[in-house]
């Protein structure tokens, strides 16, 4: 079973910040959390991941509590083509190659 | 660098029918990981090789197998096919050479979209 929850769908309009929520009170000293998107009938697509400091990447920012028992995708300038499924991972740390997917957060983005 | 491929991208097989797919990771790339998409189930781990060796393994039945060659292309192989087994096929590749991090970091092909009749 996937170790993180998230909400099923969130909206955001575009241009403004979409802020991802993902639980994973479960997770390992030495797991990292990850964060993947699947547009429409695309295959997933990798997007950050992060140990226990904030990451940022051209694509988004990852911010994780200092407990690490939560973390939170950061699109900063959302547009109408990051209407995806996005989904938070944490992967077993000695199952690496290994991903299991929950049912993510569909997120639209509207004009 | 070209990306992951995969092929064929759609298939039509019958009940009883085995089926290969195939992929190609991106170069340098040597860890190569399947996943079953259905509107179901979602996503689903199906198997991880490295060096031409299974090393990870989801539950799915004995009918579902695959390989990887010292090229790390791989093969994935279903036989016997049932209706249930109609869904998006897909294939990753990783780097997998650590930090640890980077294991995770997956690199997906389009698909293979797979309809049993």
């Amino acid at each position: 079973d996937a170790k993180t929850t998230q909400p099923p769908s969130m909206d955001c309009a575009e241009g403004r910040a979409a802020n991802l929520p993902c639980n994973h009170s479960t997770i390992s000293g030495n797991e990292y959390v990850y964060w993947y998107r699947q547009i429409h009938s695309q295959g997933p697509q990798y997007i950050i991941h992060g140990l226990k400091n904030n990451e940022t990447n051209e694509m988004a920012s990852l911010i994780i509590t200092e407990d690490r028992k939560s973390s939170t995708l950061i699109l900063p300038h959302a547009t109408l083509r990051d209407t995806a499924v996005y989904y938070c991972i944490v992967p077993f740390y000695n199952q690496g190659g290994k991903l299991i997917f929950g049912q993510g957060t569909e997120l639209s983005v509207k004009p | 660098k070209a990306g992951v491929t995969q092929t064929p991208r759609y298939l039509i097989k019958t009940r009883g029918q085995q089926v290969t797919l195939s992929c190609s990771p991106i170069s340098g790339h040597r860890s190569v990981s399947w996943y079953q998409q259905t509107p179901g189930q979602g996503l689903q781990f199906l198997f991880e090789y490295f060096s031409e060796t299974q090393r990870n393994k989801g539950n799915f039945p004995g009918r579902f197998s695959g390989r990887q060659f010292s090229n790390s292309r791989s093969e994935m192989n279903v036989s016997t096919l049932e209706l249930g087994d109609s869904a998006l096929y897909l294939c990753a590749s990783s780097l997998s050479t650590g930090p640890q991090g980077t294991l995770n970091e997956q690199y997906f092909g389009p698909g293979t979209r797979l309809t049993v009749t």
